[in-house]
């Protein structure tokens, strides 16, 4: 089982519309979850954390929590052309005695004018 | 302005040469990390810093080696011993976590490395 999945997408919206990405993670030890946004070519930006159940809202970006399923969302409400990019879940992951983040493979949303 | 910074941004090396790509930060950050991204996959971690004058490896580590002399600089060579070492290879520093808690890493700029 990878640590980290996401759906794979691609994944195309109109614009206005609502773009949800889901996450699941395997550690149940997990404690802290991130959502980086990719644009093509370039270094993955951090959008996104959350470390608590339920809804966490900034701007047109919500992320949800439910730690008892696993399962980490990022809603895009209002999708807008510049949203077009890949969009990495990152949880932590045992390594040793540490937790380190793992990423999923990532999905692709592409938001239609 | 804070930061991470890497050079350069592109690199074209023929088979066979060892390569090394830089990486600064200037974030106050204890943890450093390398990873290598191919063309429509996730990141992979190669090697990992945690302290001054220590590094463990990550899931790749084969065909590369690292030193962390200083808090601020994390250099990665890709070796000749690299089987496919053309890739995007990102660097990134965070503060330390506990237990269950990883906190966010932030990336530089990346180097895109091409072996012909």
């Amino acid at each position: 089982q990878k640590e980290v999945e996401q759906n794979s997408g691609p994944l195309s919206v109109p614009e206005g519309a609502i773009a949800s990405l889901n996450c699941t993670y395997s550690d149940r030890g997990s404690q802290s979850f991130f959502w980086y946004r990719q644009y093509s070519g370039k270094s993955p930006e951090l959008i996104m954390s959350i470390y608590s159940n339920g809804d966490k809202e900034d701007g047109r970006f919500t992320a949800q929590l439910n730690k008892a399923s696993q399962y980490v969302s990022l809603l895009i409400r209002d999708s807008q052309p510049s949203d077009s990019a890949t969009y990495l879940c990152a949880a932590p992951s045992p390594r040793g005695s540490d937790y380190k983040l793992s990423f999923g493979a990532g999905t692709t949303v592409t938001v239609r004018a | 302005d804070g930061g991470i910074t890497q050079s350069p941004k592109y690199l074209f090396r023929k088979e066979g040469q060892n390569v090394t790509l830089s990486c600064e930060q200037n974030l106050n950050h204890d943890a450093m990390y390398w990873y290598r991204q191919d063309p429509g996959q996730g990141l992979r971690l190669i090697y990992y810093s945690q302290i001054v004058n220590d590094f463990q490896k990550g899931d790749i580590a084969e065909g590369y080696s690292v030193s962390r002399e200083k808090k601020e600089s994390f250099p990665l060579t890709v070796t000749s011993a690299q089987k496919n070492p053309t890739a995007f290879y990102l660097c990134a520093s965070s503060i330390e976590g506990t237990s269950g808690v990883a906190y966010e890493q932030y990336f530089g700029p990346g180097t895109r490395l091409t072996v012909t």
